[in-house]
């Protein structure tokens, strides 16, 4: 089992809000990414960081900001919560130094709804 | 234009037939092909991955295949049972330092 975790699981929040989701892998990873997914719909790429310092935007456009300070955490930042950013939010991790392929665990998703 | 395309959307099953899902690509590369599965409400689960030169892959009931002429990968779930229901992506990994590219997954339902 991958060792990533997603915290809030759950978040109900006001718009105008500005809200942070935490992620965090204890694997050592240097690669970490942020999906968001809405109920069986595809997966977007939003943010991913090959390291610390380093971080990409990804094919969604979205309004949240990144940082990647530490290897281990990799925070999302949405500074203006509104409605259309209601959705579930994963975090993935990958191993790609030991493998060089991209096999990358997720954590267990954060439900976000803006009221 | 690149695509990736999971063909069906859904596939409902009988217990115990072999379920085939199918992933076909256009204008990529990848130097691997990976599967997941995905429960309702909970991330992605990595399941086999396949090298370019590798032909099939194996574990447990699960098979791959992946063809780079075709551009395809075929996911097998010999002795399919209920509890495999979910729905499974395949992703394409280029190699180096580029993300992996999902596909939109298909919905697997087996009925007992």
């Amino acid at each position: 089992e991958a060792d990533i975790y997603q915290t809030p699981r759950y978040l109900v929040i006001g718009t105008g809000k500005k809200i942070t989701l935490e992620c965090s892998q204890t694997m050592g990873h240097d690669k970490m990414y942020w999906y968001q997914q809405d109920p069986g719909m595809e997966l977007h790429l939003i943010h991913y960081s090959y390291g610390v310092n380093s971080t990409e935007k990804g094919d969604l456009s979205s309004e949240s900001t990144v940082s990647r300070i530490r290897t281990e955490h990799f925070p999302l930042t949405l500074e203006s919560a509104r409605p259309s950013h209601t959705s579930q939010y994963l975090c993935a991790s990958s191993e790609y130094g030991a493998t060089y392929t991209d096999t990358q665990y997720f954590g267990p998703g954060t439900r976000l709804t803006v009221l | 234009s690149q695509k990736i395309e999971q063909n069906s959307e859904a596939l409902n099953i009988q217990e115990g037939k072999t379920a085939t899902l199918t992933c076909n690509y256009t204008n990529y590369s990848p130097a691997y092909l990976q599967w997941y599965r995905q429960d309702p409400g909970r991330g992605p689960v990595f399941l086999l991955l396949i090298r370019e030169n590798e032909k099939e892959k194996r574990k447990e009931r699960l098979k791959v295949t992946f063809d780079t002429t075709l551009k395809q990968s075929l996911f097998h779930i010999t002795a399919s049972q209920p509890a495999d229901s979910a729905t499974y992506l395949c992703a394409l990994d280029m190699g180096g330092n580029t993300p992996l590219v999902f596909g939109k997954g298909t919905r697997l339902s087996v009925i007992a």
